[in-house]
Formats: structure tokens, C-alpha cells, sequence
């Protein structure tokens, strides 16, 4: 089993729509939890981190963790066509020394007008 | 304009021909790292240094070498490519020394394909 799981879509959705993105863990000493968002040829981009469970809003975008699912979720409201990219999930863990950053497989978004 | 810039962004080789990719970023940063990227694997961790001469294995180390010389270069080394090293590359680098905790900056990628 993978430490972190994504579905890689793709994704279909029209214009205005609400997307949301998951991702499971199976690790509970995660303790960071990021979403990347990658444009086609180009490299990741830090779009929203978080530490603790509960929501996180940023404009258009919340990020949610339920740690006690181990669950992880980004939502993109009015979604628009500059939207349309691959996002990949993030989790760290930092413990005693031990330093471990692990990214889902990514999930590919396109909205369309 | 603050960037990590990666060369050379494609390119095509055979297999046991050594190559170096380098890695260059211009914030100051103490961490550096390398990443492959492979359709339905997600971004898999090759090498990191946490500052100068400070290297360390990630997840697939492989095949790979590093080194980190200077604080803004961590060129990423093949010695003998093999075709199963055929992916996209990239460098990222972050302020903070454990990494993940801030903000990586990712390069543009390097697609690499052995041939």
C-alpha cells in the first residue's frame, strides 16, 4: 500500500464548477500537509499548506485535513480554465531527526468554458 | 527574479554515456533536492543536502550521484544512464533545512530520455 494515495483523474469539469481533490494517507505521524499545483511543462508550485485538522481558505481554494481519517482535501470554487493543471498532495513528517516529504501521484484537473 | 534553474531541459542519450545535470537557485537556500517524476508514481525523492557538503539518500537514490559543493549548486550526476532512468527531473529548494516544512521551489524540469 502506498503511503499516500491520489486519484490521478483525469478530471473533467465546466466552468463555475466545484472541484474537489482528495487524498488518503496511511501514515498518522504525518504532520504538514501541502497541495502543489503544476502546470503543463513546468515545475510544482506551493499553492496551500496546512498543520492542523480543519479548513483552510485562500480565495477560491480551501484545504481540509481530518486527521483522524487520514484524509486530506483541496476545494476550488468557481473553478476556472487557468485552473486546469495537475495538483499533487504533500505530506511531511519531521521526528527525532527523521525527515520524510512524500507526494501523491497527482490528480489532472481541465476545466473546460 | 527568484528561480532554481535547471540545464539542460531535454535531453536525449544512450545508455552509459555519464551526464550531469546542474541545479542553480538564487534565494539563499540551505536545502536542496532532487526529484523524479514518472506517471503514476508522483514525485519520488532521489538525493537531498541539507547545506554544504551535507548530502543524504532519498527514496531512490539508484544509479544517481550528487554533490553539494557550493550553497546555490547541486548538479545531479549519472555515471553509467540506463534506459529505466528515463523520466522528468526536477531540483526544488526550500529555506527551511528539514525541507518539507516550507515552501519548495520547484526548476522547470529536465526531461531525460536513454536510449
Amino acid at each position: 500500500q502506498k503511503e499516500v494515495e491520489q486519484d490521478p483523474g483525469p478530471l473533467s469539469v465546466p466552468e463555475g464548477a466545484i472541484v474537489s481533490l482528495n487524498c488518503t494517507y496511511s501514515n498518522s505521524a504525518f504532520q504538514y500537509f501541502m497541495w502543489y499545483r503544476q502546470y503543463s511543462r513546468k515545475g510544482p508550485e506551493l499553492l496551500m499548506y496546512t498543520y492542523s485538522s480543519g479548513n483552510k481558505e485562500d480565495g477560491r481554494f480551501t484545504a481540509q485535513v481530518d486527521k483522524s481519517s487520514k484524509y486530506i482535501s483541496l476545494f476550488i470554487r468557481d473553478s476556472q480554465p487557468s485552473d486546469s493543471a495537475t495538483y499533487l498532495c504533500a505530506m511531511h513528517m519531521f521526528s527525532g531527526g527523521y525527515n520524510k516529504l512524500i507526494f501523491g501521484a497527482g490528480t489532472r484537473l481541465a476545466v473546460h468554458p | 527574479e527568484a528561480q532554481v534553474t535547471q540545464n539542460p531541459r531535454y535531453l536525449i542519450t544512450v545508455t552509459g554515456k555519464k551526464l550531469t545535470v546542474t541545479c542553480s537557485q538564487n534565494m539563499n537556500h540551505e536545502y536542496m533536492s532532487w526529484y523524479r517524476q514518472d506517471p503514476g508514481l508522483g514525485l519520488r525523492q532521489i538525493y537531498y543536502s541539507m547545506n554544504v557538503e551535507v548530502t543524504d539518500k532519498g527514496d531512490v537514490p539508484e544509479g544517481y550521484k550528487v554533490s553539494r559543493k557550493e550553497k546555490r549548486n547541486f548538479p545531479l550526476i549519472l555515471e553509467s544512464p540506463s534506459p529505466n532512468q528515463t523520466s522528468l527531473y526536477f531540483c526544488a529548494s526550500s529555506s527551511q533545512r528539514t525541507g518539507g516544512t516550507g515552501e519548495l521551489f520547484f526548476g522547470e524540469g529536465s526531461r531525460l530520455t536513454v536510449l
